[in-house]
């Protein structure tokens, strides 16, 4: 199973824009990217997903390397709550029944 | 629409003993995952049940072991418990095999003294 490789920590201002770097380069052709985020004291919640294109939701985006060896969780704005584990993970597509392998993944500090 | 719930919140237990940890799925959702999250440690896959059926199962022994209910709520099984079984165990929900999102409740927090 294809794992993925995050920095420990990482930290940011306030309102300043936020790049979650992941690699992943043993990825598979029918890999999804996965980013989950965990707050404090709460389970993880689904943050955004993406195959091949890059991508856009209300919480953030996901920019996905040519090769598809890396990706990038963007936040545009980070704010105190953006406080939490960022998480990247592979995943094979939705009818498939993958193990899905987890890291450490990023803590992410925000700074007020 | 209420979310993933698990239960109970903690739960004491001593080595040896066996622990029941249950969890309901959001309304309509028929995949149910299991993890673990030990400290220090990322989460853990342990199981994967959708429509009443094992889907796939983690790098666990066999004294893990959970069930699905026809209502799609899911029960975990934890026999002989050792002191490293200690952890926050997370369930998981997913509408289908047709969805790509998970969503978590807030875990049971297990502790093996």
């Amino acid at each position: 199973d294809a794992k993925t490789t995050q920095p420990n920590s990482m930290e940011s201002n306030e309102e300043e824009p936020v790049h979650l770097p992941c690699n992943h380069s043993t990825i598979s052709g029918t890999d999804y990217i996965h980013w989950y985020r965990q707050l404090p004291s709460q389970g993880p919640e689904y943050v955004i997903h993406g195959l091949t294109s890059n991508v856009n939701n209300r919480m953030a985006s996901l920019a996905i390397a040519e090769d598809r060896k890396s990706s990038t969780l963007i936040l545009h704005r980070a704010t105190l709550r953006d406080a939490a584990v960022y998480y990247c993970i592979l995943t094979g597509d939705a009818g498939n029944n993958r193990k899905l392998i987890w890291g450490l993944g990023t803590s992410l500090a925000v700074n007020p | 629409e209420a979310g993933v719930t698990q239960s109970p919140t903690h739960l004491i237990k001593t080595r040896g003993q066996q622990a029941t940890l249950r969890c309901s799925p959001i309304s309509g959702h028929t995949s149910v995952y299991w993890y673990q999250q030990a400290l220090g440690l990322g989460l853990q896959f342990l199981l994967w049940y959708d429509e009443g059926e094992e889907r796939n199962r983690g790098n666990f022994p066999p004294r893990f072991s959970g069930r699905q209910f026809p209502n799609y709520s899911s029960e975990l099984n934890v026999n002989a418990l050792e002191l490293e079984d200690s952890a926050l165990y997370l369930c998981a929900s997913r509408p289908g095999t047709a969805s790509y999102e998970q969503y978590f409740g807030p875990g049971t927090r297990l502790t093996v003294t």
